[in-house]
Protein backbone atom coordinates (compact mmCIF):
# COMPACT_ATOMS: atom_id res chain seq x y z
CA UNK A 1 0.00 0.00 0.00
CA UNK A 2 1.11 3.48 -0.66
CA UNK A 3 2.48 5.53 2.52
CA UNK A 4 1.80 8.67 0.97
CA UNK A 5 -1.10 9.22 -1.63
CA UNK A 6 -1.48 12.34 -3.65
CA UNK A 7 -5.20 12.05 -5.62
CA UNK A 8 -4.66 15.92 -7.13
CA UNK A 9 -2.33 15.74 -10.31
CA UNK A 10 -3.04 18.93 -10.78
CA UNK A 11 -4.88 21.90 -9.71
CA UNK A 12 -5.65 25.55 -10.49
CA UNK A 13 -6.15 28.64 -8.42
CA UNK A 14 -6.80 32.11 -8.69
CA UNK A 15 -4.61 34.51 -7.93
CA UNK A 16 -5.32 35.67 -3.89
CA UNK A 17 -7.87 32.97 -3.47
CA UNK A 18 -7.21 29.85 -1.07
CA UNK A 19 -6.55 26.31 -2.12
CA UNK A 20 -6.12 22.72 -0.41
CA UNK A 21 -3.97 20.11 -1.44
CA UNK A 22 -5.26 16.84 -0.49
CA UNK A 23 -2.86 14.64 1.36
CA UNK A 24 -3.77 10.98 2.95
CA UNK A 25 -1.05 8.64 4.69
CA UNK A 26 -1.40 5.14 5.78
CA UNK A 27 1.14 3.93 8.94
CA UNK A 28 0.39 1.47 12.14
CA UNK A 29 3.20 3.53 13.87
CA UNK A 30 1.95 6.20 16.31
CA UNK A 31 5.26 8.52 15.96
CA UNK A 32 5.04 9.98 12.40
CA UNK A 33 6.07 13.48 11.01
CA UNK A 34 4.03 14.66 8.02
CA UNK A 35 5.93 16.96 5.63
CA UNK A 36 5.21 19.82 2.58
CA UNK A 37 7.94 20.44 0.27
CA UNK A 38 7.88 22.94 -2.73
CA UNK A 39 9.16 22.04 -5.77
CA UNK A 40 9.35 24.99 -8.41
CA UNK A 41 10.26 24.33 -12.40
CA UNK A 42 14.06 25.68 -11.09
CA UNK A 43 13.92 21.46 -9.52
CA UNK A 44 15.02 22.37 -5.98
CA UNK A 45 13.07 21.23 -2.98
CA UNK A 46 11.62 23.42 -0.64
CA UNK A 47 10.42 22.93 3.18
CA UNK A 48 7.17 24.44 3.67
CA UNK A 49 6.07 23.03 6.74
CA UNK A 50 5.64 20.08 9.45
CA UNK A 51 3.13 18.29 11.64
CA UNK A 52 4.07 15.97 14.03
CA UNK A 53 1.63 13.25 14.90
CA UNK A 54 1.74 14.13 18.46
CA UNK A 55 1.26 18.05 17.71
CA UNK A 56 -1.96 18.85 19.70
CA UNK A 57 -2.31 21.68 17.15
CA UNK A 58 -2.36 22.11 12.88
CA UNK A 59 0.86 23.70 12.24
CA UNK A 60 0.93 27.32 10.35
CA UNK A 61 3.80 28.71 8.82
CA UNK A 62 2.87 32.31 7.24
CA UNK A 63 0.00 31.59 4.01
CA UNK A 64 0.44 27.88 4.41
CA UNK A 65 -1.48 26.18 7.52
CA UNK A 66 -1.59 22.08 7.58
CA UNK A 67 -5.13 21.04 8.57
CA UNK A 68 -4.64 17.43 10.30
CA UNK A 69 -6.92 15.25 10.60
CA UNK A 70 -5.35 11.97 12.62
CA UNK A 71 -8.40 9.86 12.71
CA UNK A 72 -8.66 10.40 8.77
CA UNK A 73 -5.42 10.08 8.37
CA UNK A 74 -5.65 13.19 6.28
CA UNK A 75 -2.58 16.18 6.33
CA UNK A 76 -3.89 18.39 3.58
CA UNK A 77 -2.02 21.84 2.58
CA UNK A 78 -4.19 25.11 2.79
CA UNK A 79 -2.46 28.14 0.70
CA UNK A 80 -4.14 31.16 1.17
CA UNK A 81 -4.08 34.08 -0.69
CA UNK A 82 -2.09 32.45 -3.81
CA UNK A 83 0.35 34.32 -5.19
CA UNK A 84 1.58 33.94 -9.07
CA UNK A 85 5.13 32.14 -7.43
CA UNK A 86 2.91 29.81 -5.88
CA UNK A 87 2.71 27.79 -8.99
CA UNK A 88 5.11 24.52 -8.61
CA UNK A 89 4.78 20.68 -7.75
CA UNK A 90 3.85 20.47 -3.88
CA UNK A 91 4.86 17.33 -2.76
CA UNK A 92 3.30 15.50 0.85
CA UNK A 93 6.07 13.85 3.06
CA UNK A 94 6.11 11.11 6.00
CA UNK A 95 8.38 9.92 8.26
CA UNK A 96 8.24 7.41 10.34
CA UNK A 97 8.93 6.16 13.64
CA UNK A 98 11.63 8.55 15.71
CA UNK A 99 14.49 7.37 13.04
CA UNK A 100 14.58 10.79 11.50
CA UNK A 101 15.52 8.26 8.76
CA UNK A 102 14.12 8.59 5.11
CA UNK A 103 10.97 10.22 3.83
CA UNK A 104 8.12 8.61 1.75
CA UNK A 105 7.01 10.89 -0.62
CA UNK A 106 3.70 11.34 -2.63
CA UNK A 107 3.52 11.54 -6.62
CA UNK A 108 2.65 15.39 -6.33
CA UNK A 109 0.10 17.94 -7.32
CA UNK A 110 0.96 20.58 -9.61
CA UNK A 111 -0.67 23.63 -8.52
CA UNK A 112 -0.90 26.40 -11.52
CA UNK A 113 -2.17 29.97 -9.96
CA UNK A 114 -4.06 32.01 -12.77
CA UNK A 115 -3.57 35.81 -12.60
CA UNK B 1 25.67 30.00 4.97
CA UNK B 2 25.87 27.32 2.14
CA UNK B 3 23.61 24.82 1.11
CA UNK B 4 23.78 21.71 0.17
CA UNK B 5 25.44 21.18 -3.32
CA UNK B 6 25.84 18.39 -5.78
CA UNK B 7 27.57 18.24 -9.05
CA UNK B 8 27.45 17.78 -11.92
CA UNK B 9 24.03 19.41 -12.41
CA UNK B 10 23.81 17.54 -15.75
CA UNK B 11 25.38 14.29 -16.45
CA UNK B 12 24.83 12.43 -19.88
CA UNK B 13 26.26 8.69 -19.78
CA UNK B 14 26.61 6.00 -22.79
CA UNK B 15 24.86 2.82 -21.35
CA UNK B 16 26.78 0.62 -20.07
CA UNK B 17 29.49 3.33 -18.29
CA UNK B 18 29.35 4.13 -14.62
CA UNK B 19 28.75 7.63 -13.15
CA UNK B 20 29.95 9.16 -9.44
CA UNK B 21 27.27 11.74 -8.66
CA UNK B 22 28.41 14.30 -5.63
CA UNK B 23 27.22 15.67 -2.79
CA UNK B 24 28.39 18.02 -0.55
CA UNK B 25 26.10 18.30 2.57
CA UNK B 26 25.72 21.54 5.35
CA UNK B 27 28.58 21.65 7.14
CA UNK B 28 27.78 20.36 10.41
CA UNK B 29 25.09 18.04 9.11
CA UNK B 30 25.46 14.67 10.52
CA UNK B 31 22.51 13.33 8.31
CA UNK B 32 22.71 12.51 4.61
CA UNK B 33 19.91 11.18 1.84
CA UNK B 34 20.13 10.19 -1.41
CA UNK B 35 16.94 10.18 -3.27
CA UNK B 36 15.49 9.21 -6.82
CA UNK B 37 13.32 11.74 -8.64
CA UNK B 38 11.99 9.82 -12.33
CA UNK B 39 10.21 12.32 -14.76
CA UNK B 40 6.92 13.23 -13.15
CA UNK B 41 6.94 10.82 -10.11
CA UNK B 42 7.70 11.48 -6.61
CA UNK B 43 10.81 10.83 -4.70
CA UNK B 44 12.05 7.55 -4.20
CA UNK B 45 14.76 6.82 -1.28
CA UNK B 46 17.63 5.38 -1.84
CA UNK B 47 20.27 5.76 0.99
CA UNK B 48 20.86 7.11 4.53
CA UNK B 49 23.83 8.16 6.09
CA UNK B 50 24.04 8.75 9.62
CA UNK B 51 27.31 9.74 11.39
CA UNK B 52 29.48 7.41 11.83
CA UNK B 53 26.64 4.70 11.84
CA UNK B 54 26.03 1.94 8.90
CA UNK B 55 24.03 3.00 6.38
CA UNK B 56 20.61 2.47 5.43
CA UNK B 57 20.71 0.90 1.90
CA UNK B 58 17.37 -0.37 1.84
CA UNK B 59 16.29 2.06 -1.05
CA UNK B 60 19.13 0.89 -3.62
CA UNK B 61 17.53 -0.71 -6.60
CA UNK B 62 20.13 -2.77 -7.46
CA UNK B 63 23.63 -4.01 -6.39
CA UNK B 64 24.68 -1.58 -9.34
CA UNK B 65 23.56 1.06 -6.91
CA UNK B 66 26.55 1.47 -4.38
CA UNK B 67 27.03 4.74 -2.15
CA UNK B 68 29.83 6.01 0.36
CA UNK B 69 30.75 9.12 2.72
CA UNK B 70 33.73 9.90 3.18
CA UNK B 71 34.95 11.78 6.65
CA UNK B 72 31.55 11.59 7.55
CA UNK B 73 30.88 14.76 4.99
CA UNK B 74 30.80 14.66 1.46
CA UNK B 75 28.97 11.32 -0.58
CA UNK B 76 29.09 9.75 -3.66
CA UNK B 77 26.52 8.02 -5.54
CA UNK B 78 28.27 5.32 -8.06
CA UNK B 79 25.96 3.98 -10.24
CA UNK B 80 27.86 1.18 -12.55
CA UNK B 81 26.90 -0.46 -15.68
CA UNK B 82 24.06 2.37 -16.31
CA UNK B 83 20.71 1.99 -17.71
CA UNK B 84 18.55 3.60 -19.77
CA UNK B 85 15.54 3.21 -16.44
CA UNK B 86 18.32 5.35 -14.40
CA UNK B 87 17.56 8.41 -16.10
CA UNK B 88 15.91 10.73 -13.36
CA UNK B 89 16.88 13.40 -11.06
CA UNK B 90 19.35 12.06 -8.47
CA UNK B 91 18.66 14.82 -5.10
CA UNK B 92 20.61 14.74 -2.09
CA UNK B 93 19.58 16.19 1.31
CA UNK B 94 20.83 16.24 4.46
CA UNK B 95 19.71 17.48 8.04
CA UNK B 96 21.48 18.21 11.50
CA UNK B 97 20.90 15.22 13.54
CA UNK B 98 18.64 11.83 13.21
CA UNK B 99 16.00 13.85 15.57
CA UNK B 100 15.96 16.71 13.42
CA UNK B 101 12.39 17.25 10.86
CA UNK B 102 13.84 19.27 8.06
CA UNK B 103 15.80 17.85 5.25
CA UNK B 104 17.62 20.83 3.35
CA UNK B 105 17.96 19.59 -0.21
CA UNK B 106 20.77 20.01 -3.32
CA UNK B 107 19.51 21.25 -6.80
CA UNK B 108 20.09 17.84 -7.83
CA UNK B 109 21.76 15.73 -10.43
CA UNK B 110 19.71 15.14 -13.96
CA UNK B 111 21.32 12.02 -15.33
CA UNK B 112 20.30 11.04 -18.68
CA UNK B 113 21.53 7.87 -20.19
CA UNK B 114 21.24 7.57 -23.63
Amino acid sequence: AQKITQTQPGMFVQEKEAVTLDCTYDTSDPSYGLFWYKQPSSGEMIFLIYQGSYDQQNATEGRYSLNFQKARKSANLVISASQLGDSAMYFCAMREGGRANNLFFGTGTRLTVIP
Amino acid sequence: GAGVSQSPSNKVTEKGKDVELRCDPISGHTALYWYRQSLGQGLEFLIYFQGNSAPDKSGLPSDRFSAERTGGSVSTLTIQRTQQEDSAVYLCASSPDRSNYEQYFGPGTRLTVT
